[in-house]
């Protein structure tokens, strides 16, 4: 089946320690993107990539590190300059003729 | 910049009613309107999208039309279920520099829970 996988659902993570989100399309879509969503704000935008090799920041980049070095592949790194990093993550990517954005499962990250 | 402002929740309701979750939004440009919809503790499935003024997007029994003169997008339902009980977002796109990528915009989300 084709679609956007993030693992893990569920991550642990004590202050001071930088860690990273996996989100993989088999899809074959060009663009991708990196969501937060915190309860009763919407999703906010945090990077998103074109093409392998080129990203840009988002509405709420600081304190967050991507890489695109494979089409399928978006990777995202929550680092410990990231103030207040418990949030659900969610990923998200769409073909290059088309605005609609399909989503991933999320990630739900917890700060200790 | 853009916008989107939606009805704010939580909405309850009982089994077979009607369902109406407002969604106003403000653009540049001429942009497509979307619906997601979101479950506990998973991400978000599209419901439906407009592309143009006066189009209509509609699923499972949902529908909304892209009004440009009030800059709306509303959503309905005629007759929800217990099973509809989720979070639903309205967005709208925003074509970026060119290329493939299209920034949505979201509101902040309507919890609707429907009751037997």
């Amino acid at each position: 089946d084709g679609g956007i996988t993030q693992s893990p659902k569920y991550l642990f993570r004590k202050e001071g320690q930088n860690v990273t989100l996996s989100c993989e399309q088999n899809l074959n879509h060009d663009a991708m993107y990196w969501y937060r969503q915190d309860p009763g704000q919407g999703l906010r935008l945090i990077y998103y990539s074109q093409i392998v090799n080129d990203f840009q920041k988002g509405d709420i980049a600081e304190g967050y590190s991507v890489s695109r070095e494979k089409k399928e592949s978006f990777p995202l790194t929550v680092t410990s300059a990231q103030k207040n990093p418990t949030a659900f993550y969610l990923c998200a990517s769409n073909r290059a003729s088309t605005d609609t954005q399909y989503f991933g499962p999320g990630t739900r990250l917890t700060v200790l | 910049g853009n916008s989107v402002t939606q009805m704010e929740g939580p909405v309850t309701l009982s089994e077979e009613a009607f369902l109406t979750i407002n969604c106003t939004y403000t653009a540049t440009g001429y942009p497509s309107l979307f619906w997601y919809v979101q479950y506990p503790g998973e991400g978000l499935q599209l419901l439906l999208k407009a592309t143009k003024a006066d189009d209509k997007g509609s699923n499972k029994g949902f529908e909304a039309t892209y009004r440009k003169e009030t800059t709306s997008f509303h959503l309905e339902k005629g007759s929800v279920q217990v099973s509809d009980s989720a979070v639903y977002f309205c967005a709208l796109s925003d074509r970026g520099s060119g290329g493939s990528n299209y920034k949505l915009t979201f509101g902040k989300g309507t919890l609707l829970t429907v009751n037997p």
